[in-house]
């Protein structure tokens, strides 16, 4: 079945500092990576939609200065959590979509858990 | 309106029981429904997919849908302590088929 990589798992960083994520589907290309984020006991709220070769979707009350975006190729997405803070800590999960057949498939990465202390 | 809701928890069945999930929606032109369980500290995990109206089985879990009524359920039977989780219900929708996700039931069988 479709693999989706993301790494890291956990990441513990201080204030201020840069995150980096990254999103790779192994066994398909995925034109359209989603990326979630998920506060304890809530559900996951959809953070962007990333189209490769071209600028990423944010949903509403998400800033895209803050949480960059790169789909540079068919099999990865990054995501970027620029300048830190506490109230960043979260789970965040990548998600690829492909179409097989003509119905839609969404394949999770495992998530990576972010402090920032 | 929200746009995909379910049933507010949680939800205790005993061991052998069946356990019903409920879900609707609002956007009609919906194509793609989907049941995914998600246990603490872990990705979701798709249970079930459906695609068209009515019932699609698989093992002891059925998902039922009814487009018409903007409803998605799944019935899970002869209910396991293992089936203990949260249980999210996920429509795609919009030109990118984004999934959006309801607020989740979480789901506890008592042996």
């Amino acid at each position: 079945g479709a693999v989706v990589s993301q790494h890291p798992s956990r990441v513990i960083c201080k204030s201020g500092t840069s995150v980096k994520i990254e999103c790779r589907s192994l066994d398909f290309q995925a034109t359209t990576m989603f990326w979630y984020r998920q506060f304890p006991k809530q559900s996951l709220m959809l953070m962007a939609t990333s189209n490769e070769g071209s600028k990423a979707t944010y949903e509403q009350g998400v800033e895209k200065d803050k949480f960059l975006i790169n789909h540079a190729s068919l099999t990865l997405s990054t995501l970027t959590v620029t300048s830190a803070h506490p109230e960043d800590s979260s789970f965040y999960i990548c998600s690829a979509r492909e179409n097989r057949g003509g119905v839609d498939g969404y394949t999770f990465g495992s998530g990576t858990r972010l402090t920032v202390v | 309106q929200k746009e995909v809701e379910q049933n507010s928890g949680p939800l205790s069945v005993p061991e052998g029981a069946i356990a019903s999930l409920n879900c609707t929606y609002s956007d009609r032109v919906s194509q793609s429904f989907f049941w995914y369980r998600q246990y603490s500290g872990k990705s979701p995990e798709l249970i079930m997919s459906i695609y068209s109206n009515g019932d699609k089985e698989d093992g002891r879990f059925t998902a039922q849908l009814n487009k018409a009524s903007q409803y998605v359920s799944l019935l899970i039977r002869d209910s396991q302590p293992s089936d203990s989780a949260t249980y999210l219900c996920a429509v795609s929708t919009g030109a990118n088929s984004k999934l959006t996700f309801g607020k989740g039931i979480t789901l506890s069988v008592r042996p």
